[in-house]
């Protein structure tokens, strides 16, 4: 069964970089995922699709502060240098056919 | 600049109809693939349905199925989600959101609306 997991929460500081993580389910390494950030009250907002080698494609007008990363069955959003925006839940999404998969979502905090 | 606007939430009582609608614009929507995804209040994203890009091909998520029917007009640039038999557990926020790869029923969702509130409850 594909099934993403993340962390529910997360935190670091203004001006710091933090690294959220999505682990795709056991014989699913292989997986591209993309990477979804939602802003309190507001709809999501796609950051980038993220492929098993760590290759990805950001959406449009999204800054170079966010990158991604992948080893193995994990996929990696970092973000650097924290803006006080920046704080909202970030959900990772993965595909198959017949199928659409969310993981539970990381509320990230900026302190 | 592409758009997607979703329109047609509001209150309902438990049982019954509801009609989304999601315009689209600034991209040629009768390439794409287009589904609907929600969020009960204070929970994740859940997919609901799905529907490819001339219409042709459906598909439900099983908590909706036989409930809720997809539908689209390519000449209007318009995303229905026909919702009936509404439940407690259908009060959410609905998006519609776009494949990012045209012709392909699944990917990775590249736009997404702002999102329309359903209320069920008597």
């Amino acid at each position: 069964q594909l099934v993403l997991t993340q962390s529910p929460s997360a935190s670091a500081s203004l001006g710091a970089s933090v690294k959220l993580t999505c682990t795709l389910s056991s014989g699913h390494s292989s997986y591209a995922i993309a990477w979804h950030q939602q802003q309190p009250e507001k709809g999501p907002r796609y950051l980038m699709k993220l492929n098993s080698d760590g290759s990805h494609s950001k959406g449009d007008g999204i800054p170079d502060r966010f990158s991604g990363s992948s080893s193995g069955a994990e996929r990696y959003l970092t973000i650097s240098s924290l803006q006080s925006e920046d704080e909202a839940d970030y959900y990772c999404q993965t595909w198959g056919t017949g199928m659409e998969v969310f993981g539970g979502g990381t509320k990230l905090t900026v302190l | 600049e592409v758009q997607l606007v979703e329109s047609g939430g509001g209150l309902v009582q438990p049982g019954g109809s509801l009609r989304l609608s999601c315009a689209a614009s600034g991209f040629t929507f009768s390439s794409y693939a287009m589904h609907w995804v929600r969020q009960a209040p204070g929970k994740g994203l859940e997919y609901v349905s799905a529907i490819s890009s001339n219409g042709g091909s459906t598909y439900y998520a099983n908590s909706v199925k036989g409930r809720f029917t997809i539908s689209r007009d390519n000449s209007k640039n318009t995303l229905y989600l026909q919702m009936g038999s509404l439940r407690a557990e259908d009060m959410a926020v609905y998006y519609c959101a776009r494949v990012g790869v045209s012709g392909y029923d699944w990917g990775d969702f590249d736009y997404w609306g702002q999102g329309t509130l359903v209320t069920v409850s008597s």
